[in-house]
């Protein structure tokens, strides 16, 4: 089993419609978490990091069930700009992040 | 000011030969990192130093070794550059956290990345 995993999509989506993705962890002394956004040809970025009661970032929404050991990302009202890959990072721990491989979103006119 | 800059930005080589991408953060972090990114698109670390010192070594080739002059500087050597090698390399940065992580400390930046494609 990978260390985390995502769907890697695309999800094709029109302007302003809402999408989620979750994404799974294998270590479950993983204690924090985050969601990074890269684009096309360029680096990863942080994008919100996600707290144990969950989280909104204006259109962004994180959660986390630890029993389940899964992660969450909402976007509400996507707009074009939203076109990316969103990766799922865990810290697991002597200073290791370690990414999923991402989930591309597309958002279409 | 770029917070993160690593060079060359592209490099393209043939098999065998030896090449080194050289990394430099202005942030004050302590702690550096190389990651690869391969062709599909998969981040997976491959070092991090703490202040000079090795802390991760994710069982990446002995072709590769890094070094840390530094606690602002972290270059890449390959040595016997192999078609396999070629992928996106990222130096990043943060600072040091903990086991269990900090809030805020655990932020990584990345440098724009080093695309290198071994022919």
């Amino acid at each position: 089993r990978k260390e985390v995993e995502q769907d890697p999509g695309p999800f094709n989506v029109p302007e302003g419609a809402t999408v989620a993705f979750n994404c799974t962890y294998s270590n479950s002394a993983s204690q924090s978490f985050f969601w990074y956004r890269q684009d096309c040809r360029k680096e990863p970025k942080l994008l919100m990091s996600v707290y144990s009661s969950g989280n909104e970032d204006g259109r962004f929404t994180a959660q986390l069930n630890r029993a389940s050991q899964y992660i969450s990302l909402l976007i509400r009202d996507s707009k074009l700009s939203d076109s990316a890959t969103y990766l799922c990072v865990v810290n697991q721990g002597f200073q290791k992040l370690v990414f999923g491989t991402g989930t591309r979103l597309l958002v279409s006119p | 000011d770029t917070a993160v800059s690593q060079t060359p930005k592209y490099l393209v080589t043939q098999m065998g030969n030896d090449k080194s991408i050289k990394c430099e953060q202005n942030l004050g972090h302590d702690t550096m990192y190389w990651y690869k990114q391969d062709s599909k698109k998969f981040l997976k670390i491959m070092f991090s130093y703490n202040n000079k010192e090795l802390i991760i070594n994710e069982t990446v080739p002995n072709r590769f070794s890094p070094k840390s002059p530094d606690k602002a500087h972290l270059n890449l050597h390959i040595n016997s550059l192999e078609l396999g090698d070629s992928a996106v390399y990222f130096c990043a940065s943060s600072q040091p956290f903990g086991d269990m992580g900090v809030s805020g400390a655990n932020v990584l930046t990345f440098g724009a990345g080093s695309r290198l494609t071994v022919l």
